[in-house]
């Protein structure tokens, strides 16, 4: 098994709404990564999870909260969201780099097409 | 902070031609790594080049590595109407996480 699942698909939500995005990876990767992409433009990193510890936020604003409830699983919490945080929310897993060796490649989920109204 | 400047940010080319995506880094980089986005797609991972002068090869694309570690191509041999899509490079410095190149755009014309 090489995916990492993402939901939902898409998403619209109002700047007063809570919402949950969700991914999933059965890849035994202990890195997890969430990267938000607008048309047109390469993904931007947000947060990296290494071994279900957050490692990496990227000066997130904190109406973005993501969870690592176990290895295979990614939350990100929405809450209050603007309408300039309408983009594709895309998960990311990879091995974690072992001391001293280089990362492997990222598996990208399919995205969390948002659109907050 | 650490950029990867990509260039052309769009191609068009007609089927049968060549085309390259050029990556340069303002710092030497660890290792680099290059996806494939179809539209309305995520991205998919190509190859990753660690060494100094590393070339690659996948049937029609040639990936290479240059000798200072701070830039990389892509290039694909005739293209065909699949090879729509944009091409991200992705440069690593030490255990920093990927920084993403622009992409460049391709379009190919039957």
């Amino acid at each position: 098994d090489t995916e990492v699942t993402q939901t939902p698909k898409h998403l619209v939500m109002g700047m007063t709404n809570k919402k949950s995005l969700k991914c999933e990876q059965h890849m035994g990767h202990r890195a997890m990564y969430w990267y938000k992409q607008k048309a047109k433009k390469p993904p931007e990193l947000m947060f990296v999870y290494s071994y279900e510890k957050l490692s990496i936020n990227e000066s997130v604003p904190s109406r973005f909260s993501p969870e690592c409830p176990n290895s295979s699983l990614l939350n990100l919490h929405l809450h209050a969201l603007q309408p300039e945080d309408s983009a594709l929310y895309l998960c990311a897993s990879s091995q974690a780099p072992p001391p001293g060796g280089s990362m492997t490649e990222a598996f990208f989920g399919q995205g969390t097409r948002l659109t907050v109204v | 902070g650490q950029q990867v400047m990509q260039i052309p940010q769009y191609q068009h080319v007609q089927e049968g031609e060549d085309f390259t995506t050029y990556c340069n880094s303002s710092t030497t980089l660890s290792n680099i790594q290059w996806y494939k986005q179809r539209p309305g797609g995520h991205p998919v991972f190509l190859i990753q080049l660690v060494k100094s002068g590393e070339v690659k090869k996948q049937k029609r694309l040639t990936f290479q590595f240059g000798e200072a570690k701070k830039n990389s191509s892509l290039h694909i041999t005739a293209t065909q109407t699949t090879d729509v899509g944009t091409y991200f490079c992705a440069g690593r410095v030490g255990y920093s996480t990927l920084t993403f190149g622009k992409g460049t755009m391709l379009l190919v014309s039957p």
